[in-house]
């Protein structure tokens, strides 16, 4: 039973580099988000899906796109990194508004 | 506007005490409200919920109870276990918002034998 699986776990890039995060999930769940996790700040939601084909920004969106193509995967992209996007990035999944969030484990990004 | 403000850690307590992480938010409406686990290396885990006034949310021996009139969510447990130590989340969801989830700062739990 996976649940929420992140690939990868950790990266390091330069900066000016690009590269995609995936999530997926194998719940059936119709809601995706990615968030950001950065020491004292809590988690930050970046972009969110309440649906296949669908997307939106959520409160910390600039330096990312998304696309939700299937409804079991969620892409996190950085067109070019820069050291301000170094943070722990976390995929979730729910059924709906208002209902609790499956997480996956984290990839931990580096950007020097 | 809306916001969450938690209690902040770290927090450090001997084995069997008492625990309390304090959460209050400020909101046009009436959120529904959870707490979240954060063990190392892993994502979140919902512990537990309340989603009207009122409402006591249990789970694991934690337990908080929905204060509309003090807008406060604080998260209690009788009696800590090593194994209780971790990262914990407040997180109301607002309406106004699309019912997103706003998270609190965290507050880091570390039970000592």
């Amino acid at each position: 039973n996976a649940g929420v699986t992140q690939t990868p776990k950790f990266r390091v890039l330069k900066t000016g580099q690009s590269m995609t995060l995936l999530c997926a999930q194998d719940m059936n769940h119709e809601y995706m988000y990615w968030y950001r996790q950065d020491p004292g700040m809590g988690l930050r939601l970046i972009h969110y899906s309440v649906g296949e084909g669908t997307t939106a920004k959520g409160e910390v969106p600039d330096g990312y796109n998304v696309s939700r193509l299937k409804k079991q995967n969620f892409l996190l992209g950085l067109e070019s990194a820069a050291p301000s996007q170094t943070s722990v990035y976390f995929c979730a999944s729910s059924t709906g508004n208002n209902q609790p969030q499956h997480f996956g484990d984290g990839t931990r990004l580096s950007i020097l | 506007g809306n916001s969450v403000t938690q209690m902040e850690g770290p927090v450090t307590l001997s084995e069997e005490a008492f625990l309390t992480i304090n959460c209050t938010y400020t909101a046009t409406g009436y959120p529904s409200l959870f707490w979240y686990v954060q063990y190392p290396g892993e994502g979140l885990q919902l512990l537990l919920k309340a989603t009207k006034a009122d409402d006591k949310g249990s789970n694991k021996g934690f337990e908080a109870t929905y204060r509309k009139e003090t807008t406060s969510f604080h998260l209690e447990k009788g009696s800590v276990q090593v194994s209780d130590s971790a990262v914990y989340f407040c997180a109301p969801t607002f309406s106004d918002t699309g019912n997103q989830f706003y998270f609190g700062t965290g507050t880091s739990l570390t039970v000592i034998p």
